[in-house]
């Protein structure tokens, strides 16, 4: 079944360490992006990437960096330099890079040590 | 800005429609979407509609848009417990890329 797969499901991180959450997609989707989940609020925008070895800034890439190598993968770094990484991280991908539903993964929450 | 609002939460009894409001301040937007997260899990698309139609109607789901006041109404007709979950409605337009406004969700209670 085609889908997207967020791993880990938990992480955990200490101070001053950067990690990765991996995002992977087999609908053959060309647009990706992250998306970062707070209690009661709502999702906010962290990177978006239309196509291989491009993307942009979301709403709040400050201490996000992430990287396109491959249309099926969107990892997405969490630097030491994002203060309060604490929430639940999703994954969405969508077949072109308008109008089209955005698909979602199960997520990843992260929290400090 | 954009700004999509939802009342944070709803309680209905088992059998009874429940009825979610969302309101949206985009006159521009292309696509609404409404989508179910059930606890510890990513967003599943339920239903969307295109910002042109008024209505549109898939089994137990029916979704009403009244443009002329930026309303977006999702029905569940016969809500069950497995119904219980969070419910975000979201906007959509193109920009050069598709970007989607979410609301803060509305947190369903099914009572048995």
């Amino acid at each position: 079944d085609g889908g997207i797969t967020q791993s880990p499901k938990y992480l955990f991180r200490k101070e001053g360490q950067n990690v990765t959450l991996s995002c992977e997609q087999n609908l053959n989707h060309d647009a990706m992006y992250w998306y970062r989940q707070d209690p009661g609020q709502g999702l906010r925008l962290i990177y978006y990437s239309q196509i291989v070895n491009d993307f942009q800034k979301g709403d709040i890439a400050e201490g996000y960096s992430v990287s396109r190598e491959k249309k099926e993968s969107f990892p997405l770094t969490v630097t030491s330099a994002q203060k309060n990484p604490t929430a639940f991280y999703l994954c969405a991908s969508n077949a072109e890079y308008s109008n089209q539903p955005q698909h979602f993964g199960d997520g990843t929450r992260l929290s400090i040590l | 800005g954009e700004d999509v609002e939802q009342s944070l939460f709803l309680s209905v009894r088992e059998g009874d429609s429940s009825v979610i409001n969302c309101t949206y301040t985009d006159s521009s937007s292309t696509y609404l979407y409404w989508y179910k997260q059930e606890p510890g899990a990513g967003l599943q698309l339920l239903t969307y509609i295109f910002s042109n139609m008024d209505m549109k109607q898939d089994q137990r789901l029916t979704v009403l848009l009244n443009k002329k006041d930026k309303h977006l109404s999702l029905r569940i007709a016969d809500t069950q417990t497995g119904d219980s979950a969070i419910y975000f409605c979201a906007e959509s337009w193109s920009g050069g890329y598709q970007k989607v406004t979410f609301g803060t969700g509305t947190k369903l209670q099914v009572i048995p």
